[in-house]
């Protein structure tokens, strides 16, 4: 049974960079049959899909258009885990942050971590 | 605005039933992507309910269920309980954005 555990500051300076980390049990993050992800939650975009990391012989990942000049999420083999950074944030950036996993074969996300409320302010 | 339209908010009694909507286009649901339902009780992270249009994970009530048609998804609750009571999201895959995409939110309310 895959388990996720997010770590990370729940608050970030504007024009910083926002990190979290999501620890995985039960499965590796250099798995062939799944991608691993990162799901935002806020009352103004509702829940948004950020982008994924994944192995298939090699490492390939993926970023949604509204972030991607900004994001990059990396896979640590030493530590099962991947990260999320996300540079030159802003308040609208302020959002419940959730990793996800999401099967090759699959449509959906499931396991989600428990979530992290990062908050934008000076 | 997001791309999958669900209702704000639905409500029932106890033991009674509710449908929630989930209305798409032809680059989403419509294209023939699956709708997949998650249940988010007040601060917990979504959890997955229905995956397929109407598939239930082990350990999800068969008082959930789901079905398709066209470019819109539903998801039916009978018998509600008052656990029950939260935030329901469909989500499908859109070939026009290239992205996942997630319905508003629809939020129950078990009188």
């Amino acid at each position: 049974q895959v388990q996720l555990h997010q770590s990370g500051p729940g608050l970030v300076k504007p024009s910083q960079t926002l990190s979290l980390t999501c620890t995985i049990s039960g499965d590796s993050v250099s798995s062939n049959s799944a991608t691993w992800n990162w799901i935002r939650q806020s009352p103004s975009r509702g829940l948004e899909w950020l982008g994924r990391t994944y192995y298939r012989s090699q490492w390939y990942d993926d970023y949604a258009v509204s972030v991607k000049d900004r994001i990059s999420i990396i896979p640590d083999t030493s530590k099962n885990h991947f990260s999320l950074q996300l540079n030159s944030v802003t308040p609208e950036d302020t959002a419940l942050y959730y990793c996800a996993m999401y099967g090759a074969s699959s449509n959906w996300f499931d396991p989600w971590g428990q979530g992290t409320l990062v908050i934008v302010s000076s | 605005q997001s791309v999958l339209t669900q209702p704000p908010s639905v409500s029932g009694a106890p033991g009674q039933r509710v449908t929630i909507s989930c209305t798409g286009s032809s680059s989403n649901i419509g294209a023939g992507h699956d709708a997949q339902w998650y249940q988010q009780l007040p601060g917990t992270a979504p959890k997955l309910l229905i995956y397929d249009n109407s598939n239930r994970p082990s350990g999800v009530p068969d008082r959930f269920s789901g079905s398709k048609s066209g470019t819109s998804a539903s998801l039916a609750i009978t018998g509600l309980q008052a656990e029950d009571e939260g935030d329901y999201y469909c989500q499908s895959f859109d070939s026009s954005l290239t992205t996942w995409v997630f319905g508003g939110g629809t939020k129950l309310t078990v009188l």
